[in-house]
């Protein structure tokens, strides 16, 4: 089967660094995605990893390891804003069902 | 405002009904994609067209069908409605079939089977 695992709440300090976890066991790999989703709204796209290591972005870095089937996703600088869910996402090669499969995400609650 | 739409926002009906959801993509995008996202269960890919023929196929339950038009706009019909599919949808594009490409979210559809 396919699975992906992440932690379900994670609390961090405004101005400080968090790191979120993503574990995958899936039938193949494409890819990794993570979405930012604040409560009510629609995920948006953070980023996608294909080959291992780290990629940044302003203050989001996002790293993969496919021999660990292992990601994490790395916000510094912690605003109140960045309180929403994180959600970690595998793309699966065509052919297979359940093409892209979604963690059920990790709430990130940020406190002044 | 990812320039994505749906309508309708929200849907209140009975079970064994039968409901419509419609999404426009973002102009010039040619792929769709349609998510039940629940409580319990977290975001499901159900299907993904590509400039309007099926490409990718996901949890979607045989009551609950799709397809894309050509103007691109797409519409999710479920139906024999049950408690269970009470949910949030979301439709998503992006500009070409390939799994690489950033999808982009419309604000959802919240159905409520009573």
């Amino acid at each position: 089967g396919q699975n992906i695992d992440q932690p379900t709440e994670m609390t961090a300090t405004e101005g400080a660094i968090v790191q979120i976890n993503c574990t995958y066991q899936t039938s193949g790999f494409n890819g990794l995605f993570w979405y930012q989703q604040h409560a009510g709204e629609a995920p948006t796209f953070l980023s996608y990893n294909v080959l291992d290591g780290l990629e940044e972005k302003g203050r989001f870095s996002s790293f993969l390891s496919r021999s660990k089937g292992y990601s994490y996703l790395l916000l510094k600088e912690l605003q109140m804003k960045d309180s929403a869910s994180y959600l970690c996402a595998v793309s699966l090669p065509r052919g297979r069902d359940d093409k892209i499969i979604f963690g059920k995400g990790t709430r990130l609650h940020i406190l002044p | 405002d990812s320039g994505v739409t749906q309508t309708p926002k929200h849907l209140i009906t009975a079970t064994g009904q039968r409901v419509t959801l419609r999404c426009s993509p973002r102009s010039g995008d040619l792929s769709v994609y349609w998510y039940q996202q629940s409580l319990d269960q977290g975001l499901q890919f159900l299907i993904q067209y590509y400039n309007g023929e099926e490409r990718a196929k996901g949890n979607i339950l045989e009551r609950f069908s799709a397809q894309q038009f050509p103007d691109l706009h797409s519409e999710l019909n479920l139906s024999s409605l049950e408690l269970g599919d009470s949910a949030l949808y979301f439709c998503a594009s992006s500009t070409s079939g390939s799994p690489y490409n950033e999808q982009f979210f419309g604000p959802g559809t919240r159905l409520t089977v009573l």
